[in-house]
């Protein structure tokens, strides 16, 4: 049983550039969270998926999108890359049952660099 | 708001003895999910330990332990009888529909 996949799990951009990023979630998952990770700090939340929706949002700029797939498979759009963005990206998996999200598993990540 | 505390930057422990992680949470919300993640330097997010909000007793998992005080608001991390293998960093988080983090421990075991 597959856990969480991300691809690619290293990227180089360039300032100003496009990066998109791609998750896969656990088998029988059906909900993608992104969370960016700067060096030395914790994870923070961008957005959540379900039914392919954007069903909420961290405190992030609107150059950061997503998107999600009937198959639950995510994308994570980062547009006008700026050195900031320079991060670990993680994308966690979990199932909705009865309103309440069970069983989060967080995939390697993917570290960007813009240079 | 919620918000996750983490006040150990860096922690170190001898081999084969407890260490103890501190994380102190703050929200309004009566139900949330405490975590606890170890994540090494390849950075994938490894499961520890779950303690719900109406749970009524201390989760363990192994050598991992969660002591819960639900009127203090924390949520410490204990590990036991520590090993080389354990030396990495260590975040707590909590869920209230999405994940806060603290800003992490740093554990390293000493031979």
């Amino acid at each position: 049983d597959a856990g969480v996949t991300q691809s690619p799990t290293h990227l180089i951009k360039t300032r100003g550039q496009q990066v998109t990023l791609r998750c896969s979630p656990k088998s029988g998952h059906d909900t993608v969270s992104w969370y960016q990770q700067a060096l030395g700090q914790g994870p923070q939340f961008i957005f959540q998926y379900y039914e392919e929706e954007e069903r909420q949002r961290g405190n992030f700029p609107d150059r950061f999108s997503g998107h999600q797939f009937p198959n639950y498979s995510s994308e994570l759009n980062v547009n006008a890359l700026l050195l900031g963005d320079s991060a670990l990206y993680l994308c966690a998996s979990s199932l909705v049952v009865r309103g309440s999200r069970y069983g989060y598993t967080f995939g390697s990540g993917t570290r960007l660099t813009v240079v | 708001a919620q918000k996750i505390t983490q006040t150990q930057p860096g922690m170190f422990v001898q081999e084969k003895e407890a260490v103890t992680l501190d994380c102190t949470y703050d929200t309004s919300d009566p139900s949330y999910g405490l975590f606890w993640y170890k994540q090494p330097s390849s950075g994938e997010m490894i499961f520890l330990i779950y303690q719900g909000s109406y749970d009524q007793q201390n989760a363990t998992e192994g050598r991992y332990s969660l002591n819960f005080q639900k009127a203090r608001k924390s949520a410490n991390l204990v590990i036991s009888a520590s090993q080389l293998g354990d030396s990495a960093m260590y975040f707590c988080a909590m869920t209230v529909n999405q994940f806060y983090f603290g800003t992490g421990t740093s554990l390293t075991v000493i031979p």
